[in-house]
């Protein structure tokens, strides 16, 4: 069994600061990671995803992630926040031949204040 | 194209009533996905088709019917339903659904309430 545990239920940032978004997770095999966004009233858009390799993932809008295997940790990180990125992020986690099923974290509401 | 369309936005329906959620992609994906979504919680997988083949049904209750005509379309036949299944409904689609490393694209929901 896997899962998913964002520790942050709810992330208040001044805009052009950095923040960081925690997500752990447990799992007996190997796991591939994502993070979901979901701005207000619409759907999630892939941010970034780690499934192998490097373990500093650069995604889209200038966010990245950093897996650490030994914490099994899976942070996200901008170093310089904007409004727009006012969202709900979701960190998720699926396993190899997994038919596609995501096991999402709780979720983490940022907040962007000016 | 990367767009996954649901249709409609915003549904109101009885407990007596039947209705259907729509969702199509024109991305070449041959795995869709239904979610359920509260207020304030993550997305909860309901059903996954791959090749227009059910794969996985997350245990949902009957009321909830799906159907994949093609690779293209996915429909989602609600009927009798309760107050409780009131929430944002999210398509998903990816590229074959066998392999946990593929990104599914999400349409932007139907937000459904049931009186």
């Amino acid at each position: 069994a896997q899962s998913v545990t964002q520790l942050d239920s709810q992330v208040p940032v001044f805009e052009e600061a950095p923040v960081e978004l925690r997500c752990n997770y447990s799992s007996s095999v190997s796991v591939y990671l994502f993070w979901y966004v979901q701005y207000p009233n619409q759907g999630l858009q892939l941010l970034l995803k780690y499934l192998s390799g490097s373990t500093l993932v650069k995604g889209i809008n200038g966010f990245e992630a950093e897996f650490n295997k030994s914490q099994t940790s899976f942070h996200l990180r901008k170093p310089s926040v904007h409004i727009s990125d006012t969202a709900e992020y979701f960190c998720a986690v699926t396993q190899p031949d997994s038919w596609g099923k995501l096991q999402f974290g709780a979720g983490t509401q940022v907040v962007v204040t000016p | 194209d990367t767009e996954v369309t649901q249709t409609p936005k915003h549904l109101v329906m009885g407990m007596t009533n039947k209705k259907s959620l729509k969702c199509e992609q024109h991305m070449g994906h041959r795995a869709m996905y239904w979610y359920k979504q509260k207020a304030k919680k993550p997305p909860e997988l309901m059903f996954v088709y791959s090749y227009e083949k059910l794969s996985i049904n997350e245990s949902v209750p009957s009321r909830f019917s799906p159907e994949c005509p093609n690779s293209s379309l996915l429909n989602l036949h609600l009927h009798a339903l309760q107050p409780e299944d009131s929430a944002l409904y999210l398509c998903a689609s990816s590229q074959d659904g066998t392999s946990g490393l593929e990104t599914q694209y999400f349409g932007p929901g139907t937000r459904l309430l049931v009186l």
